[in-house]
């Protein structure tokens, strides 16, 4: 069965860090991107942060880039987001999510529970 | 950035009839849209790729179709477990994925 698993959220100060982690399994993990995707509490979904399978390209949405670093561990199947100089408006649901195809972009067909990252003093 | 814009944001319908969703997005995005749902305290799930094929898994009740930049999401005849919200997503144009507002789908 093909899951993504979710840890490493909690509640955090404004200005601190996390590191959210992303256990794969049930499929070839070094030949898959990567994504992370974000909701807010009562809001949308937001697209955060990208991967290629070899982990040497990324890209990541404006609203993180420059404190939020994506990387993965083909090694241990795991996905990672580093979350540094958090704010107010992270605060959100972060879900891990692996894309339907390796060879061309159709969407998100496999998504982790989520973890909950709360930023607040 | 391509900006996807979604509507209503709330369908109130009851079970057994028919929900027509749109999704427009800001420019010509050709048939490069997703369609997922989500239901309360899950996490989205993918119906619709490439503006009008199913994923695996899908009843045929729920089709897509569009192409440039107006798309529709149809679900024929609405099941118990199909009252949730519905989102669209380009990606043509990326980074940034870009997804819509959404729409609710709520019970009548």
């Amino acid at each position: 069965e093909v899951q993504l698993l979710e840890s490493g959220g909690g509640l955090v100060q404004p200005g601190g860090s996390l590191r959210l982690s992303c256990a794969a399994s049930g499929f070839t993990f070094s030949s898959s991107a990567m994504s992370w995707v974000r909701q807010a509490p009562g809001k949308g979904l937001e697209w955060v942060s990208d991967i290629n399978s070899s982990g040497t390209s990324t890209y990541s949405a404006d609203s993180v880039k420059g404190r939020f670093t994506i990387s993965r561990d083909n090694s241990k199947n795991t996905l990672y987001l580093q979350m540094n100089s958090l704010r107010a408006e992270d605060t959100a649901v972060y879900f891990c999510a692996k894309p339907l195809s390796s060879i061309y972009y159709y969407g998100l067909d496999v998504w982790g529970q989520g973890t909950t990252v709360t930023v607040s003093s | 950035e391509i900006v996807m814009t979604q509507s209503p944001a709330t369908l109130s319908l009851s079970p057994g009839e028919r929900a027509t969703l749109s999704c427009k997005a800001s420019q010509s995005i050709s048939s490069n849209l997703a369609w997922y749902h989500q239901r309360p305290g899950q996490a989205p799930r993918l119906l619709i790729y490439a503006a009008s094929t199913r994923a695996t898994g899908i009843p045929a009740r729920f089709s897509g179709s569009g192409s440039g930049t107006d798309f529709t999401l149809t679900i024929s005849s609405l099941q118990s477990e199909d009252f949730a919200v519905y989102y669209c997503q380009q990606y043509q144009n990326w980074p940034p994925l870009t997804f819509g507002g959404g729409t609710k789908v709520e019970i009548k």
